[in-house]
C-alpha cells in the first residue's frame, strides 16, 4: 500500500525558515518523480514544486522561487521542502503527491497524496 | 507562467451528466489531468492523459480536449460525486512546471 506521510509544519513567524518532510513506502520511492502541493485555508490548489526521480530537474512555482527549496533522499525514501522567509501568503496545507509515471521527466499526474502537514506563518 | 480558468460551480440532477470545463493556452499543447476533493479530504486523480482512468476511478468519469479547452464529463453523475474538481497541467514555460485550475464546485441535486 503506498504511504505518503508528511511532517514539519507548524506555527512560524514571517521571514523564518521551516522544513518539511514526506516520508513515502509502498513503492519504488527512486522509480517517480515527487511533487509538493499546497493549499491555503479555503481556497484552491497550487503546484508548488516537483523534483525527478534522480533530482536532475527541478521546478519551482514563481510564488516560492528563491525562497524555497525541494530535495530528495532516495536511500531514505524520503521527500523534502525547505521553505525560507517565509510570508503570510504561504499559510497553507501542503501536501507531498507522487507522479503516477516512472518517465525521466515526470508527468505532473499525481496518482498518490499524503493527507498534508499545516504551515502557519504569523506574528 | 500559464493560467488555467474553471467555471466556480456547476449543478447537476442525480444521474444526469455534467461537464467541467478547464481553459488555458497550455492545453494547446499538453493534456489535463483532473483531480477530486471532497471536504476535508486529500485530492484523488480521476483523470489523465488522453482520457485515462486510474484504478478504482468509475467509468461515468471522462476526459476530453479540443484546443485550449479540456473538459471533464460525469455522466449519470451520483451523491458521492458532489465534490470540488481541479484540472491541472504542465505550465507552457517550462519542463519540470505545473499549474491547477481555480477548481469547479459541482453540487448534485
Amino acid at each position: 500500500e503506498v504511504q505518503l506521510v508528511e511532517s514539519g509544519g507548524g506555527l512560524v513567524q514571517p521571514d523564518r525558515s521551516l522544513r518539511l518532510s514526506c516520508a513515502a513506502s509502498g513503492f519504488t520511492f527512486d522509480d517517480y518523480a515527487m511533487h509538493w502541493v499546497r493549499q491555503a485555508p479555503g481556497k484552491g490548489l497550487e503546484w508548488v514544486s516537483g523534483i525527478t526521480w534522480n533530482s536532475g530537474s527541478i521546478g519551482y512555482a514563481d510564488s516560492v522561487k528563491g525562497r524555497f527549496t525541494i530535495s530528495r533522499d532516495n536511500a531514505k525514501n524520503s521527500l523534502y521542502l525547505q521553505m525560507n522567509s517565509l510570508r503570510a501568503e504561504d499559510t497553507a496545507l501542503y501536501y507531498c503527491a507522487k507522479d503516477i509515471s516512472t518517465a525521466t521527466t515526470g508527468t505532473g499526474n499525481l496518482d498518490y497524496w499524503g493527507q498534508g502537514t499545516l504551515v502557519t506563518v504569523s506574528s | 507562467s500559464s493560467e488555467l480558468t474553471q467555471d466556480p460551480a456547476v449543478s447537476v440532477a442525480l444521474g444526469q451528466t455534467v461537464r467541467i470545463t478547464c481553459q488555458g493556452d497550455s492545453l494547446r499543447s499538453y493534456y489535463a489531468s483532473w483531480y477530486q476533493q471532497k471536504p476535508g479530504q486529500a485530492p484523488v486523480l480521476v483523470i489523465y492523459g488522453e482520457n485515462n482512468r486510474p484504478s478504482g476511478i468509475p467509468d461515468r468519469f471522462s476526459g476530453s480536449s479540443s484546443g485550449n479547452t479540456a473538459s471533464l464529463t460525469i455522466t449519470g453523475a451520483q451523491a458521492e460525486d458532489e465534490a470540488d474538481y481541479y484540472c491541472n497541467s504542465r505550465d507552457s514555460s517550462g519542463n519540470h512546471h505545473y499549474v491547477f485550475g481555480t477548481g469547479t464546485k459541482v453540487t448534485v441535486l
